[in-house]
């Protein structure tokens, strides 16, 4: 059971650059999350999707796209990287329905450099 | 929007207790919870109340006071493995926001 999936790990892009995460789980969950980790600030919310085809903007979205095709795949798009962009990016998710809804389940994290 | 509130540091020693306190405002409240996260690794979480009262798993303990706004992480018998930071969290129906984490230092 591989739970939260992210890829890639590791990427260095150059500014104006684009690219796309992809987080993918197998545990059927309805809710997915994308944060991103700066030092000393905590987890950050960035987007968000309560289930297949739709999503909404978190707490810092400038910058970010995301979509939700398929139920168990939420990717998170930059268009035109920028400096301040660099940080690690976690995916989590979590069932719609308690005792699940609050427990996120994480992927390992992606390390993102923008030079 | 969410806010949430906990110390930056604590430090301790091996065996010791320690309480790491978060205060939130939320405009809807559905729980909080309790991440923790080693350096380099992905959160994991550990505990949660939707509830007012005490919830005990292990060496940790997680308790909610709605009416305060307040709610606290307790580890007891602290291990050198215990050394983290831990996040509590809050939702909302649908997010979960978080405060800035607390670092744990365990001292042999």
């Amino acid at each position: 059971n591989a739970g939260v999936t992210q890829t890639p790990k590791f990427r260095v892009l150059k500014t104006g650059q684009s690219m796309t995460l992809l987080c993918a789980q197998d545990m059927n969950h309805e809710y997915m999350y994308w944060y991103r980790q700066d030092p000393g600030m905590g987890l950050r919310l960035i987007h968000y999707s309560v289930g297949e085809g739709t999503t909404a903007k978190g707490e810092v979205p400038d910058g970010y796209n995301v979509s939700r095709l398929k139920k168990q795949n939420f990717l998170l798009g930059l268009e035109s990287a920028a400096p301040s962009q660099t940080s690690v990016y976690f995916c989590a998710s979590r069932p719609q329905s308690p005792p699940g809804a609050n427990v996120l389940t994480f992927g390992a994290g992606s390390r993102l450099t923008v030079l | 929007g969410q806010s949430l509130e906990q110390p930056s540091e604590v430090t301790a020693v091996e065996g010791a207790i320690v309480q790491i306190n978060c205060t939130y405002q939320t405009s809807g409240f559905y729980g909080l919870s309790w991440y923790q996260q080693h350096d380099g690794g992905a959160p994991t979480f550990l505990s949660y109340n939707a509830l007012d009262g005490l919830e005990e798993t292990g060496r940790f303990s997680s308790f909610l006071s709605r009416s305060d706004s307040y709610g606290y992480l307790l580890l007891q018998e602290l291990q050198m493995k215990d050394s983290a930071s831990y996040f509590c969290a809050v939702r909302d129906r649908d997010k979960l926001s978080f405060g800035a984490g607390t670092t744990v230092t365990v001292r042999a």
